[in-house]
């Protein structure tokens, strides 16, 4: 099945404490993305990636590194997380190839508190 | 990328077909339009994507006019389970970013 596996769905963690969100796909995509949803501040996009070994800033990257060496994975690290990044995160994929339609896939999920 | 207005909430019945009217004024010669699905707590599902005239899959059907400056998500017959926020989005293939707009939250009631 295609899909954008991310992990954990769930996370609660203390204030500085470095942590990963792992965000993998299985449909060969070029671009991949990361978004945070806040109530009444919709979708946000973070970071994004073009392809393997090229990555770029969204419109909230503050707080927040990304890496795409390899094509199907793209983690998003939050090196001293802190209280206002608690939110629901969200990453995505799209074909870049010229094929099929242009719509992005997104993954379930993952909910992260910071105390 | 164009930016898009939609209606930030609708009721409807179930058994009724829904249209949720997006305009986009500033579209572009390159740009498509669309609309995703999204729950609560969920990440968006792509519905239907298209350029111009209409569109019809097995969810729903997307018109666009000849002017492209709006386009219209249909639903027919919809059923508690379409209760959602939709989102129109209008961008070239090969966007680098995306922006989700405010959506619109439709409410099927029973």
């Amino acid at each position: 099945e295609a899909q954008v596996t991310q992990n954990p769905r769930y996370l609660i963690t203390v204030t500085g404490k470095k942590l990963t969100v792992t965000c993998s796909q299985n449909m060969n995509h070029e671009y991949m993305s990361w978004y945070r949803q806040d109530p009444g501040l919709g979708l946000r996009q973070i970071y994004y990636s073009m392809n393997v070994e090229v990555t770029d800033k969204g419109d909230v990257p503050e707080g927040y590194k990304v890496s795409r060496k390899e094509k199907r994975n793209f983690p998003l690290i939050l090196e001293s997380p802190s209280p206002n990044q608690t939110s629901l995160y969200f990453c995505a994929s799209s074909s870049r190839s010229g094929q099929g339609n242009y719509g992005y896939t997104f993954g379930s999920g993952t909910r992260l508190t910071v105390v | 990328l164009a930016k898009t207005t939609q209606p930030i909430s609708m009721d409807s019945y179930e058994g009724q077909e829904v249209n949720i009217t997006c305009s986009h004024n500033n579209i572009a010669t390159n740009d498509y339009i669309t609309w995703y699905q999204q729950f609560p707590s969920q990440g968006p599902r792509f519905i239907i994507q298209g350029y111009k005239t209409k569109v019809t899959n097995e969810v729903a059907s997307l018109f666009i006019p000849a002017d492209r400056k709006s386009s219209t998500l249909s639903l027919p017959r919809v059923s508690l389970s379409d209760t959602a926020v939709y989102y129109c989005l209008v961008g070239e293939p090969r966007d680098d970013k995306i922006i989700f707009g405010k959506g619109t939250r439709l409410h099927i009631l029973p």
